[in-house]
């Protein structure tokens, strides 16, 4: 595997379900990001760590809960979600400190049912 | 805060047509420039990047000066193909920035025609 990749690629879920998504990047970086990517709407960064500690939470709902064990693997963990998270979750890592380039991965693209 | 600003597509172009996709931003100090493009069903690539003052990222036909002057990064391509269909987001970086967290614009679809 190379770059950035995310399982699964797609997924289908109940308001009552949990869930996690997970990224995981081969490129020894040492920041990750979790962005969201609605219709019609800016991207939002949601989380960030660098040097696996979170640094950034942009005023998240708390039922997406990230977690990142190491530099290679981030997840997102979901619970009781609305119909109005449907959306494309997009996965990034970088060199923490920058200025840098992000590198994506090619999303989640999340229904709520 | 910092912020881009681009043109609301979409835009319609015919095959081989000019492009030019306007960005203007808002930062404190010299942030690094990144033009990035997204393909129907795929997450983000880097298209091109400009890291100071009159610097020229350049990549695949695509083109964009960093003027620090009028604070814009305009990405332009002499001849678009219909491969070059994408939605396209200029975003910068700020010099000093622990977590190097992007701040994006609103995206550019782009469509052109045969």
């Amino acid at each position: 595997e190379t770059g950035v990749t995310q399982t699964p690629r797609h997924l289908v879920m109940g308001m009552t379900n949990k869930k996690s998504l997970k990224c995981e990047q081969h490129l020894g970086h040492n920041a990750m990001y979790w962005y969201k990517q609605s219709a019609k709407k800016p991207l939002e960064l949601m989380f960030v760590y660098s040097l696996e500690e979170r640094v950034e939470n942009n005023s998240v709902p708390s039922r997406f809960s990230p977690e990142c064990p190491n530099s290679s693997h981030l997840f997102l963990h979901l619970h009781t979600l609305q119909p109005e998270d449907s959306a494309l979750y997009l996965c990034a890592s970088s060199l923490a400190g920058g200025p840098d380039e992000q590198f994506f991965g090619p999303g989640t693209r999340l229904t709520v049912l | 805060g910092d912020s881009v600003t681009q043109m609301e597509g979409p835009v319609t172009l015919s095959e081989e047509a000019f492009l030019t996709i306007n960005c203007t931003y808002t930062a404190t100090g010299y942030p690094s420039l990144f033009w990035y493009v997204q393909y129907p069903g795929e997450g983000l690539q880097l298209l091109l990047k400009a890291t100071k003052a009159d610097d020229k990222g350049s990549n695949k036909g695509f083109e964009a000066t960093y003027r620090k002057e009028t604070t814009s990064f305009h990405l332009e391509k002499g001849s678009v193909q219909v491969s070059d269909s994408a939605v396209y987001f200029c975003a910068l970086v700020p010099r000093y920035n622990a977590g190097n967290m992007l701040t994006f614009g609103g995206g550019t679809r782009l469509m052109v025609k045969p």
